[in-house]
């Protein structure tokens, strides 16, 4: 099945600095993924996105970049400020009617000030 | 829109006993996932509803069930409790999450096994 892994599994960085956490994944079939937040008991967000047809995508201070040849694929925060400390998944999806989601083991950014 | 909703928040259950959890998903969603997530092996997947029916499965025991009702609704069934069921369970909807549609998550029902 699908393995993902993610590093780092802890990160702490400065507010102002950038933070980037990175994925691989063992299915060559996978075509979609997404990036989810999770802050201190609260629910999983979407942050952003990426298909496997795009290298790159950014939102504001937020981007994800995706090596399909490699299969990794990252995610960017720059000028990183307090209310990004959360729990970070990166996840990949193989779409169709057999879609399969697996989820990176998560990276917990802490920013200081 | 009123977002996904899960019931019921917290769940204290013995060893042995079952459990069902309910998840409303946002108004139009047909694909219902549930999430079993703990801080030893984080978030899995248990399985997807679309349309009434079980279009995929994660790797978990038989003793996780589930399914969906013709208005999007869905249950999850836990039988025979042990130990390690304790997590938090995950529900999200989409339009259609084979197509890659954007998940939505609910709070979340946290089951402790004692």
């Amino acid at each position: 099945g699908e393995n993902v892994e993610q590093h780092p599994s802890t990160l702490s960085v400065q507010e102002g600095d950038s933070a980037v956490i990175k994925c691989t994944y063992s299915d060559s079939a996978s075509n979609y993924f997404p990036w989810y937040k999770q802050e201190l008991g609260k629910r999983p967000q979407l942050i952003i996105d990426i298909r496997s047809n795009v290298g790159e995508k950014k939102d504001q201070r937020i981007a994800v970049t995706l090596n399909k040849t490699a299969k990794h694929f990252s995610l960017h925060i720059t000028e990183t400020q307090p209310e990004d400390s959360a729990v970070y998944f990166c996840a990949a999806v193989r779409t169709g009617t057999a879609s399969k989601l697996t989820f990176g083991t998560g990276t917990r950014l802490q920013v200081t000030l | 829109k009123a977002g996904v909703t899960q019931t019921p928040r917290y769940l204290i259950k013995t060893r042995g006993q079952q459990v069902t959890l309910s998840c409303s998903p946002i108004s139009g969603h047909r694909s219902v996932s549930w999430y079993q997530q703990t801080p030893g092996q984080g978030l899995q997947f248990l399985f997807e509803y679309f349309s009434e029916t079980q279009r995929n499965k994660g790797n978990f025991p038989g003793r996780f069930s589930g399914r969906q009702f013709s208005n999007s609704r869905s249950e999850m069934n836990v039988s025979t409790l042990e130990l390690g069921d304790s997590a938090l369970y995950l529900c999200a909807s989409s339009f259609d999450r084979a197509t890659g549609d954007e998940q939505y998550f609910g709070p979340g029902t946290r089951l402790t096994v004692t």
